[in-house]
């Protein structure tokens, strides 16, 4: 089946600085990506989609300055969260699809801020 | 609105036997159907996917069926084993007008296999 690769799988910063997380799709051209944020226990938040070449969709109360998204290729999304603070720990989960297949996911990154 | 309800939310079994995880929406029309394992601190990988005109796909221990008239898609998991202790979650995908698919989500059930 298509693989999706994100990096890292965890990632501990300092609060105040920017993180950034990469999604790729190995063997597939995903045309969308989506970026979800999970907390313990909770279902999957979708927080943006983003196809390649265009400005991300954000949902509701997510704010598009504080999680910035690059759609720059067919094989790579990246999800950078800016001027991290404690709050924004979480597991960021990403998935990726083509034309044809919907919704590959990455294992995840596990975010922590202190 | 569409809506994805899973029951129960959470399941304690032992090893070996069997179990079935429902999942009740309201989502339509839609494209297809995934039911997903989730372990703690993963990705979800997809178990079995169904398009809305079939009732039924297994994949080895796992059995999803699918009912239309009642609305409703359960997860069967036969044999359990202790790697199953995962979240189990259903997911419907409905085709955007741009072309992709867009999900709704159950909260997922949580199940817990004892030895």
């Amino acid at each position: 089946g298509a693989v999706v690769s994100q990096h890292p799988s965890w990632v501990i910063c300092k609060s105040g600085t920017s993180v950034k997380i990469e999604c790729r799709s190995l063997d597939f051209q995903a045309t969308t990506m989506f970026w979800y944020r999970q907390f313990p226990k909770q279902s999957l938040m979708l927080m943006a989609t983003s196809n390649e070449g265009s400005k991300a969709t954000y949902e509701q109360g997510v704010e598009k300055d504080k999680f910035l998204i690059n759609h720059a290729s067919l094989t790579l999304s990246t999800l950078t969260v800016t001027s991290a603070h404690p709050e924004d720990s979480s597991f960021y989960i990403c998935s990726a699809e083509d034309s044809y297949t919907e919704a590959f996911f990455g294992q995840g990154t596990r975010l922590t801020v202190v | 609105k569409n809506q994805v309800e899973q029951s129960p939310q959470s399941l304690i079994i032992l090893e070996g036997k069997n179990c079935t995880l429902q999942c009740n929406y309201t989502v339509s029309p839609f494209s297809n159907l995934r039911w997903y394992k989730q372990d703690t601190g993963r990705g979800p990988v997809s178990l079995t996917i169904m398009t809305f005109s079939e009732n039924t796909k297994s994949n080895g221990r796992y059995t999803a069926t699918l009912d239309a008239d009642t609305k409703q898609s359960s997860l069967h998991i036969t044999a359990s084993q202790l790697s199953d202790s995962a979240s189990y979650i259903c997911v419907f995908f409905q085709r955007g007008s741009g072309g992709s698919y867009i999900p709704t989500f159950g909260r997922g059930t949580s199940l817990i296999v004892h030895p």
